[in-house]
């Protein structure tokens, strides 16, 4: 079975700009979580949908959004990007046990 | 607030050696906690994890030990390897819907090198 695949692998935005991140989730799984992770550092909760809604929302600001949709995959959302928001994004599924992540989108902001 | 303290934030270890990496966690509440390998340009894979309802679990090299009454767990990896070379991650958190675990919070990690 394919994991967690996540697009872009890379991206470089401009201050300012608008991105949005994808994610399918591993074929089963029906809870997606974005977590963010700065260099150096572990990763962060940003979001947690499950069944198409929103289920926990970690502290980061209203710039960021996302959603899931019907077959369970899900798109991360950042507008007006600051350049703190350079990390790599990670996308994770599971069903009933452990996260399982993806290999993440690595955002650059310039 | 950090919620879990890891430690250490590096560590060499000999080929064949065991490595130690501990956490300390505060919140009570937290019922899971799994460790999670990365290697560079990879995200997280897990490892192994645990529920505070048992003392110690094994697979294969890696063991968990957990204290519930310390607010302590390790991860033990016997006879280190040059390929376990990776940051390593403590994280836990509590149930969440459909039982899936949405909301880790992790460690800062220990990066992880074993010399041949």
């Amino acid at each position: 079975d394919a994991g967690v695949t996540q697009s872009p692998t890379h991206l470089i935005k401009t201050r300012g700009q608008h991105v949005t991140l994808r994610c399918s989730p591993i074929s089963g799984h029906k809870s997606v979580s974005w977590y963010q992770q700065v260099l150096g550092q572990g990763p962060q909760f940003i979001f947690q949908y499950y069944e198409k809604e929103e289920r926990g929302r970690g502290n980061f600001p209203d710039r960021f959004s996302a959603r899931q949709f019907p077959n369970y995959s899900s798109e991360l959302n950042v507008n007006a990007l600051l350049l703190g928001d350079s990390a790599l994004y990670l996308c994770a599924s599971s069903s009933g046990g452990g996260l399982h992540f993806g290999n993440g989108t690595r955002l650059t902001v310039t | 607030q950090q919620q879990v303290k890891q430690s250490p934030q590096s560590l060499i270890v000999q080929k064949g050696g065991i490595s130690i990496i501990n956490c300390a966690y505060e919140n009570t509440a937290f019922d899971y906690f799994p460790w999670y390998q990365q290697f560079p340009g990879k995200g997280p894979a897990l490892l192994i994890a645990i529920r505070p309802d048992v003392s110690e679990k094994k697979e294969g090299r890696f063991t968990i030990s957990f204290n519930k009454s310390a607010k302590q767990f390790s991860l033990h990896i016997m006879d280190s390897q040059p390929g376990d070379s990776a940051t390593y991650f403590c994280a836990a958190s509590m149930a969440g819907y459909g039982g899936s675990q949405g909301n880790l919070i992790f460690g800062k990690g220990t990066k992880l090198s074993v010399k041949p």
